[in-house]
Formats: C-alpha cells, structure tokens, sequence
C-alpha cells in the first residue's frame, strides 16, 4: 500500500514570498504519477500541478513548481509570489500508474493549510 | 480542465431517512468515478470507485448497503445515502476521471465542489 506524509499541518508567509510545502510518500511502484491538489475555502479541490514518475525535468506551472526527488521519494511544492487566492488546504497525492488505465486511485496526504499575510 | 458538476451542495435531513447525491461530469465522458468522504479539516477518504454498467469497488469499512453508487450512464453516477444517522453527516465529494491516455489531462481526476449533509 502507498502511504503519503505531509509534515507541515499548519504554514504561513508574507504576501509575495516564496513557500515550500514538504510531501513524502512510501511505494514499491516505480510507475506512479504525483498530484498538489488546492483545498480553498469553498471546498472546491483544483489541480495545481502534476508529475509524471519517469520524468526526471520538474513540473511548473506558472508560479508553482515541484522539486520532486525520486530516490529520496520526495515531492515538495514550491510557491512563488504568493497571492492572497494562494490561501487554502494543499494537499499531495500519489496515483500508481497503470497502462491499462484500470481504476487508479488517489491517495491523499493529511494536507497543509497555508494562510498567505497580507 | 474539465467540469464536474455536484449536486446539491447542501443537505439537512432527518434521521433515517436517504438522501441522493449526483456527480455529472458536464464537458465529458467518464467511465471512472470516485467517491470520497471529508471529515472536518480532514484529508479525503476514498469510499467507493464507481465504474459506469457495472458495480461499484468499494473501499475497506465502507459500508455498500450503507452507501449505494449507481453509475447509470458516463456522465452521471450517484451516491445514496440510506437511512442516515447524525454519524453520516460529513462532507462527500466525488471526481471523475477522463479516459485519456496522453496529453496533460492523463490519469487528472476532476473534481466536483462536494455536498454538505448534515442529518437532525
């Protein structure tokens, strides 16, 4: 079974500073996909971002990217210039892979609230 | 990204009575939802995968007859919730998932925006 660890229950920083939300995560899989997933106050969950296991670059998306250490199983999210819309539940997700597109499921971390100061 | 519609959003109920809970996907297609259950300030617990034509997976300690998933068409599966107890209120949000095999939609799970219940 994958077992997914977010260490941080509780972040906050200054508006326009950079934050790192820490994710490790326990498989045998070595064909797996990982997911930030943001929890905002409406309870909406929004796809932040995405990695693809057998990709060695790591994923961004405009002010968001991962530093996602294979070996070490290790998939932090780092915030740039946060925004105050930047405040929400974060939560990180680990999906095995599976080529026969079965019903790969979402395991789910205990998330970190993040509350960005203005 | 593509669109889950939830519905509804909110629901108070008396005790012992079911209640239905619709997860559409509106923009396309979905052979796969989930089902998951949100208790306060609380990560997600998957509940059930619900597969369209046939019966849903149900995850360990999840009651089937407790929580019945219908996944009638591939847009449309819902959740009932029969007989509920003040224990069942919670939040419930289910996702569904595109049959995609490449391109940046691969493998993403869409998300509905969950229902409140709260049973008297």
């Amino acid at each position: 079974a994958q077992t997914v660890t977010q260490s941080q229950p509780e972040m906050s920083v200054q508006e326009a500073e950079t934050v790192t939300l820490s994710c490790t995560y326990d498989t045998s899989e070595n064909n797996y996909y990982l997911f930030w997933y943001k929890q905002p106050p409406s309870r909406q969950m929004i796809l932040v971002i995405r990695q693809e296991a057998y990709k060695q670059q790591n994923a961004t998306e405009n002010r968001f990217s991962v530093n996602f250490q294979k070996a070490a199983k290790s998939f932090s999210l780092k915030i740039s210039d946060s925004q105050l819309g930047d405040t929400a539940m974060y939560f990180c997700a680990f999906m095995k892979g599976n080529s026969n597109f079965g019903n790969e499921k979402l395991t789910f971390g205990t998330g970190t609230r993040l509350t960005i100061i203005p | 990204g593509a669109v889950v519609s939830q519905h509804p959003s909110r629901v108070i109920c008396k005790s012992g009575t079911s209640v239905k809970i619709e997860c559409r996907s509106l923009d396309f297609q979905a052979t796969t939802m989930f089902w998951y259950r949100q208790f306060p300030k609380k990560s997600l617990m998957l509940m059930a995968t619900s597969n369209e034509g046939s019966k849903a997976t149900y995850e360990q300690g999840v009651e089937k007859d407790k929580f019945l998933i219908n996944h009638a068409s591939l847009t449309l599966s819902t959740l009932t919730v029969t007989s509920a107890h003040p224990e069942d209120s919670s939040f419930y949000i289910c996702s569904a998932r595109q049959p995609r095999r490449r391109g940046r939609d691969k493998n993403i799970q869409y998300f509905g925006a969950g229902t409140r219940l709260s049973v008297l």
